[in-house]
């Protein structure tokens, strides 16, 4: 089975551009999270979905950062305007609900440098 | 507010030794799930281990086992006989388990250096 698969793997981008970051989570799954990584702050988390509906989006940083989910199969991240401030890994992951344990399964990973 | 520590950022075991990551979390939920990931230096997230907070058994996987002691809110991970493919960043996560459904979070993580 295919796991999760986000797009771009890497991102150079100059500040002020809008950037748009893709995930396809496991089919099946119900949750969807979107976590940042920097050397900083470690793994934040931004914000996670539940069948398509946002529960939870108090990690997102400010309102340059939106998430959408339109459907089960599809969700972005999106950043406009891009920051300096704003380089990191980014990650999705899925799981699945009640009465499962909440396992996250991982994409590798969209790496995004703003120059 | 949830919340996981690892307060080692960094960590030495001889080859074949066990080790001992230290995480301790704070949570007012009743339902819970505690995880441990593995980060190698190439990125990915690899799920090693999963303690629900009502399982009286400690968990265990392999090399892996999580000493799970509920009243102190502690979760450390024990990898027996390490391997110099252990060398990773490991994190600690929480999954909470009420209304707010599966926010999970980590910790800051622990480096840990296997010497051959």
């Amino acid at each position: 089975d295919a796991g999760v698969i986000q797009s771009p793997r890497h991102e150079v981008t100059e500040m002020g551009q809008e950037v748009t970051l893709r995930c396809k989570p496991i089919s099946g799954h119900d949750y969807l999270f979107w976590y940042r990584q920097t050397m900083m702050r470690g793994l934040e988390l931004l914000i996670y979905f539940n069948n398509n509906v946002p529960i939870d989006d108090s990690g997102m940083p400010e309102d340059r950062f939106s998430a959408k989910m339109p459907n089960a199969s599809f969700s972005t991240l999106k950043i406009q305007p891009s920051e300096p401030r704003d380089s990191a890994v980014y990650f999705c992951a899925s799981s699945r609900g009640r009465p499962n344990t909440g396992e996250l399964f991982f994409g590798e990973g969209s790496r995004l440098t703003v120059l | 507010a949830q919340k996981i520590t690892q307060t080692q950022p960094g960590m030495f075991v001889q080859e074949k030794e066990a080790v001992t990551l230290d995480c301790t979390y704070d949570t007012s939920d009743q339902s819970y799930g505690l995880f441990w990931y593995k980060q190698p230096s190439s990125g990915e997230m690899i799920f090693l281990i999963y303690q629900g907070s009502y399982d009286e058994q400690n968990a265990t996987e392999g090399r892996y086992s999580l000493n799970f002691q509920k009243a102190r809110k502690s979760a450390n991970l024990v990898i027996s006989a390490s391997q110099l493919g252990d060398s990773a960043m490991y994190f600690c996560a929480m999954r909470e388990g009420g209304a707010g459904g599966f926010k999970t979070i980590f910790g800051a993580g622990t480096r840990l250096f296997v010497k051959a």
